[in-house]
């Protein structure tokens, strides 16, 4: 399963849109990005996935390039609730997904 | 919120015992996975459960076994418990064949090996 790369911090104020970039430089052909959400002490909770170009939902939007080597979750308007760690994976199955260590977003007021 | 479920939340065993954790898969999932996530680290996979058989297993000694139901709840089991043992244990579903990684997430057992 490809690796992923991505910071492992960031910090945001409320009302701001926050961008957390991931790299999968070996991103195999069938692979999705799948990003997960998760807080203190809680299961991660699936937040969007993609396979290329751009996936919106109610919470996030995802940009993918045409390379499909990153991708870029973004967060718009984060409020104090949005404090959490960020994992972006890839696979083409929920055959033993690999975690990183993630992104740790604070939302500061 | 994820329709899966996980028994106990906490738990407390001593050094050398031996636990049961249970999940029960969301409804249509018959896909279950086992991850153990240590403090400040992602989660890591254990194994995973597909039609009551093992179906994939990650880096972890065989005093980690587990069990699928018909029903496809799961149960995780671990033998002769080391302090290291100490983590939240995480049990995801998906549907078979599902694309892409899209699981469920429980919201873990919290277990502590004293």
């Amino acid at each position: 399963l490809a690796k992923t790369t991505q910071p492992i911090s960031m910090d945001s104020y409320e009302g701001q849109e926050v961008n957390i970039t991931c790299s999968h430089n070996n991103i195999a052909t069938n692979d999705y990005i799948t990003w997960y959400q998760q807080f203190p002490s809680q299961g991660p909770r699936f937040i969007i996935q993609g396979y290329k170009t751009k996936v919106t939902n109610e919470v996030a939007s995802l940009f993918i390039p045409a390379d499909r080597k990153s991708s870029t979750l973004s967060l718009p308007r984060v409020s104090l609730s949005d404090t959490a760690v960020y994992y972006c994976l890839v696979g083409y199955n929920t055959d033993k997904l690999i975690f990183g260590t993630g992104t740790r977003l604070q939302v500061f007021p | 919120e994820t329709g899966v479920t996980q028994s106990p939340t906490h738990l407390i065993k001593t050094r050398g015992q031996q636990v049961t954790l249970r999940c029960s898969s969301q409804s249509g999932h018959n896909t279950v996975s086992w991850y153990q996530q240590a403090l400040g680290q992602g989660p890591q996979f254990i194994f995973q459960y597909y039609r009551e058989e093992e179906n994939g297993r990650g880096n972890f000694p065989p005093r980690f076994s587990g069990l699928q139901f018909p029903n496809y709840s799961s149960e995780l089991n671990v033998n002769a418990l080391e302090l290291d043992d100490s983590a939240l244990y995480l049990c995801a579903s998906s549907p078979s064949g599902g694309e892409g990684s899209k699981a469920f997430f429980g919201q873990g057992t919290r277990l502590t090996v004293v």
